[in-house]
């Protein structure tokens, strides 16, 4: 089974509205989480890392004030696309380590309208 | 820099046969090796990891390592369709998850 669930599987938004996406790790305590964007056809892109009690690191070119990232617990790490636009739609896609490798989660199918 | 290279492809390979799916890393620290599979509009799966030089087997795949080399692979025997996707070669180099490196994937096509 799973050892990554992410929430929802997919939204459709309002353009200028925030979406939250969950990523949880079940059985395990992860202390960082990464954050991916995958367009169609396209490999994945790293957005962030997020460590557990401290800021997310962004890669370069990501907006952080667009992309909010909270690793509030061991097992739960959020992130939230604020004023979302139709360039935002992707599919978004968070893994978590588990001290010796990295499972997925299912990923999210965003849709700005 | 740590880099994973993998050929993106496509590879295209007739059912039944053997897929040799190739990957080369430039850390020489690196420890461990992974494999991932992703279908297309789904997220990566593990498939499986390699730790030591030589061949792990795990039913129809076989992973290779030659750490000298630099150097890791995929073997999926019995090719079906069903293996159509795009594979991810990933090194471990230690210190934690920023040790992790992707490669960029190649993208196997299994013809009926």
């Amino acid at each position: 089974g799973a050892v990554v669930s992410q929430h929802p599987s997919w939204v459709i938004c309002k353009s200028g509205t925030s979406v939250k996406i969950e990523c949880r790790s079940l059985d395990f305590q992860a202390t960082t989480m990464f954050w991916y964007r995958q367009f169609p056809k396209q490999s994945l892109m790293l957005m962030a890392t997020s460590n557990e009690g401290s800021k997310a690191t962004y890669e370069q070119g990501v907006e952080k004030d667009k992309f909010l990232i909270n690793h509030a617990s061991l097992t739960l790490s959020t992130l939230t696309v604020t004023s979302a636009h139709p360039e935002d739609s992707s599919f978004y896609i968070c893994s978590a380590y588990t001290g010796n490798t990295i499972y997925f989660g299912e990923g999210s199918w965003l849709t700005v309208v | 820099q740590k880099e994973v290279e993998q050929n993106s492809g496509p590879l295209s390979v007739p059912e039944g046969a053997i897929a040799s799916l190739n990957c080369t890393y430039s850390d020489r620290g690196s420890q461990s090796f992974f494999w991932y599979r992703q279908y297309s509009g789904k997220s990566p799966e593990l498939i499986m990891f390699i730790y030591s030089n030589g061949d792990k087997e795990d039913g129809r795949f076989t992973a290779q390592l030659n750490k000298a080399s630099q150097y890791v692979s995929l073997l999926i025997r019995d090719s079906q369709p069903s293996d159509s996707a795009t594979y991810l070669c990933a090194a471990y180099s230690g210190g934690g998850a920023d040790g992790l490196t992707f490669g960029k994937g190649t993208h196997l096509i299994i013809q009926p």
